[in-house]
């Protein structure tokens, strides 16, 4: 079975400031990794995600993470945030092979401050 | 194409009493999720379909729980007799079977019980 952590819940931040949002991952098969971000009363959205190739990762909005197998880790990173960043982001994972549901991290609640 | 939906988005109930919700997914995508959402946890695999058979359930879905996709497209997910236990809210997701791990969520419905 697979798992993640999350291992800060809340991350406060203030605006224009770089910030890490940590993500460990446990399995014993190959993986496909994400990062899901949930705005206040919205679905969840994908934000990227690595299935092969570059370790390194980019969204559209500035954020990118890097897949690090030997640390079993994907943490997302932005260099400058802004308000509107504010959000629940979610990590993670699903098996290469079987078509398996998602496992979710707990979440990282960002609050970015002005 | 409006992306997932799911009605309501809020439901009140009384425990002991029955509740169903609704969830139409992306018009081409034949995989159907169901997961359950509770407060400051991540989200929680429940059940699946593809087209119209309901290939995993998790353990987490009790017998009062039911899900349904009678023709391949719309999905019901049933509740029985509920308990306070089963306030959360609960996400529903949709994907192409050969890409089931890009997931597209709707905005959920909150269950709360009294």
């Amino acid at each position: 079975a697979q798992s993640v952590t999350q291992l800060d819940s809340q991350v406060p931040v203030f605006e224009e400031a770089p910030v890490e949002l940590r993500c460990n991952y446990s399995s014993s098969v190959s993986v496909y990794l994400f990062w899901y971000v949930q705005y206040p009363n919205q679905g969840l959205q994908l934000l990227l995600k690595y299935l092969s190739g570059s370790t390194l990762v980019e969204s559209i909005n500035g954020f990118e993470a890097e897949f690090n197998k030997s640390q079993t880790s994907f943490h997302l990173r932005k260099p400058s945030v802004h308000i509107s960043d504010t959000a629940e982001y979610f990590c993670a994972v699903t098996r290469t092979s079987g078509n398996t549901p998602l496992v979710f991290g707990k979440g990282t609640r960002l609050s970015v401050i002005a | 194409d409006t992306g997932v939906s799911q009605d309501p988005r809020h439901k009140i109930t009384k425990r002991g009493q029955n509740v169903t919700f609704r969830c139409d997914p992306i018009s081409e995508h034949n995989r159907l999720y169901w997961y359950r959402q509770t407060l400051g946890q991540g989200p929680e695999f429940l059940t699946y379909f593809q087209n119209e058979a309901q290939l995993e359930k998790s353990r987490l879905l009790s017998d009062r729980f039911s899900a349904e996709r009678p023709k391949g497209s719309f999905s019901t997910l049933e509740i029985q007799r509920t308990e306070q236990g089963d306030s959360a809210m609960y996400l529903c997701a949709s994907s192409f079977a050969g890409n089931s791990y890009e997931q597209y969520f709707g905005p959920g419905t909150r269950l709360t019980v009294t």
